[in-house]
C-alpha cells in the first residue's frame, strides 16, 4: 500500500531563517506531487506541483521554492522566511486525475 | 467569483441527523469531483470521488453531482460524533497530466451526541 510521509510535524522558525520541509511517498512510482498551504480557516492553496524528477511548476509568486531530486521525494524550501509564510503545509500525491492523497502536514509558525 | 464556492458553516446537527454538504462551481470543464474529510490538525482524507454526473454511495455517505446546475453534494446518513470534521469539496478538469485540484473553502461540521 502507498504511504506518504512529511517532516517535521511542527516547526517554529524566526523571520529571516531558512526552511526545508520534506515529503516522501512509498509504494508507488512516478507520482504527481503537490505542495499546498492551508491558512487558518481557509481552503487549500496549491503552491507547487511536479509531474516528474526535476520538473516543478509554481502556482503563486512567493519566496518559497520546491525541488524534486528523486522520483518520490519532494522538498519545499525558503532562503528567508516571512511572517506570512506561517501555515499548515501539506504534501500530496496522485497517479490518477480523480484521486489525490495527502500527508499528515507540517505546521509552521514564523515568529 | 471563486471557481468553487462552499459555505464554511459551522454546521451543527444532533447525532443521527442527515447532513447535507454542498458546493457550487463555475467551470463547466470540471469532470472529477471529490470530497475530503479533515480532522483538526490533520491532513485531508479522501472520502469519495465521482466522475461526471450521477450518484455514488459508500456506506453512510452519498455523493451527488449535477453538472447541469454546477452543484455537488455530500449526504451523511445517521451522523455520528466521529463525523465532526471539516469537509472539503474538490474538483478537476482532468485534462493533461497535472491532476491539479480546485478546492472549496471547507465546511466545518459538528455532530452533537
Amino acid at each position: 500500500s502507498q504511504t506518504i510521509h512529511q517532516w517535521p510535524a511542527t516547526l517554529v522558525q524566526p523571520v529571516g531563517s531558512p526552511l526545508s520541509l520534506e515529503c516522501t511517498v512509498e509504494g508507488t512510482s512516478n507520482p504527481n506531487l503537490y505542495w499546498y498551504r492551508q491558512a487558518a480557516g481557509r481552503g487549500l492553496q496549491l503552491l507547487f506541483y511536479s509531474v516528474g524528477i526535476g520538473q516543478i511548476s509554481s502556482e503563486v509568486p512567493q519566496n518559497l521554492s520546491a525541488s524534486r531530486p528523486q522520483d518520490r521525494q519532494f522538498i519545499l524550501s525558503s532562503k528567508k522566511l516571512l511572517l506570512s509564510d506561517s501555515g499548515f503545509y501539506l504534501c500530496a500525491w496522485s497517479v490518477l486525475p480523480e484521486t489525490q492523497y495527502f500527508g499528515p502536514g507540517t505546521r509552521l509558525l514564523v515568529l | 467569483q471563486k471557481e468553487v464556492e462552499q459555505d464554511p458553516g459551522p454546521l451543527s446537527v444532533p447525532e443521527g441527523a442527515i447532513v447535507s454538504l454542498n458546493c457550487t462551481y463555475s467551470n463547466s470543464a470540471f469532470q472529477y469531483f471529490m470530497w475530503y474529510r479533515q480532522y483538526s490538525r490533520k491532513g485531508p482524507e479522501l472520502l469519495m470521488y465521482t466522475y461526471s454526473s450521477g450518484n455514488k454511495e459508500d456506506g453512510r455517505f452519498t455523493a451527488q453531482v449535477d453538472k447541469s446546475s454546477k452543484y455537488i453534494s455530500l449526504f451523511i446518513r445517521d451522523s455520528q460524533p466521529s463525523d465532526s470534521a471539516t469537509y472539503l469539496c474538490a474538483m478537476s478538469a482532468g485534462s493533461g497530466n497535472t491532476g491539479k485540484l480546485i478546492f472549496g473553502q471547507g465546511t466545518t461540521l459538528q455532530v452533537k451526541p
